[in-house]
Order: C-alpha cells, then structure tokens, then sequence
C-alpha cells in the first residue's frame, strides 16, 4: 500500500517568509510525528499526535514553529518567520499503536522535505 | 532525559571483513531500542529493534544495560550495507512515544 507521503519534496523560501509542509500519513495510523533533520545533529524529535488526546509539543524549538493534525489524518507542520538555522530536512513518520502491544509499534518515515531558507 | 550517542561519523570497511557500529544510550527507565537505516535517495527505515531478538539482513545487535549499549554488528561486509545508520531509543512507559535518535554513522563497504 502507500507510505507516508510528504510535500513539498524541495522547499526554497526567503528568511522572514511562512512555510507551510504537509504530511499524508498511512491510511488508518493513529499516530504522527514530525522530525527535523539539520546537517551533522541527526533527527530531532518536532511534535508527536496521538488520536484525539493532546499533542506532545515538547520538541518544537520556539513558538515560530506549529503543527496541526486535521481529521485525524493529514497534517501541516508551519513556520512562521523563518531563519536560516531553519535549513532542514523535514520528516514525517506514523504509526499505529496499541495499547496491548505498544512495543511492537512500528514508525514508518516519509521521504522528507528539504527546506532551504535564503 | 534521553540521550543516544554514536561516536563514530564515519565508518569505512572492506567488504567480507566484520562491521561494528558503536550505540551508547542514557535513560533512567527501561528502554526500547532500534536501529534504523537510509540507503542512497531512499526513505529511512527500521532495520531492527532489540526486543525481537532478530537478525536482519545479517544484522544483529544485542542490548546491554551494564553498559548502557546496543551496539550493530554483522561478521562479514556486503557491498549493498553502504548507507546511514541511526540508533534510536524510545521509553517503554505508555505515552512516551517519540524516538531519540544519535547523530548517524555513515557507513561505507569498500570493493
């Protein structure tokens, strides 16, 4: 079946400017998250949602940085006012969690989106 | 907190000898951990996770709370193993999803 998918693949944006990366996560997962993946500090953990309860936020670097999960499915991850420390690799994985196997969760990744900001 | 260190950025190795990738963690619960893998312009992916016990593609990698590690090994290098490698911890208490990643380990096989 289809995997998480992400867009846009490429994103160049001037310093200042709002961003905007979507995530279509696979079909029936309940849970997403967002990553960040700068050069040389390997993936960081962004933001996390679990069906209806409240998103794990503890990851987002600063109040520039939000995300949404509408319907319980695809999701916008913004950046308002961008910096060029926001230069990235933006990566969105879900996953379907059991309460009676948590352990066996399974993240499955999507391709990522570059973001380059001038 | 959680924290995964993997100490070597690079790792080049002759294909057929042994490979060992170095994984220390610290977390003050009991830990979940994994092993992911990013070949050349594919996504990343799960290459193993400690409580399977398994072996992937000739993979293994055994937990060790004395020494907080989880060290990734295989005895004999393949070409097609060239990619990134990243451990990774997750907590085992419900509701402590996200996965803490190290910084990578590029490994490359040499002909």
């Amino acid at each position: 079946g289809a995997g998480v998918s992400q867009s846009p693949s490429n994103k160049v944006t001037e310093k200042g400017k709002d961003v905007e990366l979507r995530c279509d996560p696979i079909s029936g997962h309940t849970a997403l998250y967002w990553y960040r993946q700068s050069l040389g500090q390997g993936l960081e953990f962004l933001i996390y949602f679990q069906g209806n309860s409240a998103p794990d936020k503890s990851g987002l670097p600063s109040d520039r940085f939000s995300a949404e999960r509408t319907g319980g499915s695809v999701s916008t991850l913004t950046i308002q006012r961008t910096q060029q420390e926001d230069s990235a690799v933006y990566l969105c994985a879900s996953s379907s969690i059991h309460r009676g196997t948590p352990m066996m969760e399974t993240q499955y990744f999507g391709p990522g989106t570059r973001l380059l900001v001038l | 907190a959680q924290r995964v260190t993997q100490p070597e950025k690079l790792l080049s190795v002759f294909k057929g000898a042994p490979v060992e990738l170095k994984c220390n963690y610290s977390y003050s619960g009991s830990p979940e951990l994994f092993w992911y893998v990013q070949y050349s312009r594919q996504r990343l992916q799960l290459l193993l996770r400690h409580i399977s016990r398994e072996s992937i593609k000739g993979f293994t990698a055994d937990l060790n709370k004395g020494e907080t590690s989880f060290h990734l090994k295989k005895p004999f290098a393949q070409e097609e193993d060239s990619a990134m490698y990243y451990c990774a911890l997750k907590g085992r208490d419900f509701g402590n999803e996200k996965l803490t990643f190290g910084t990578g380990t590029r490994l490359t096989i040499i002909p």
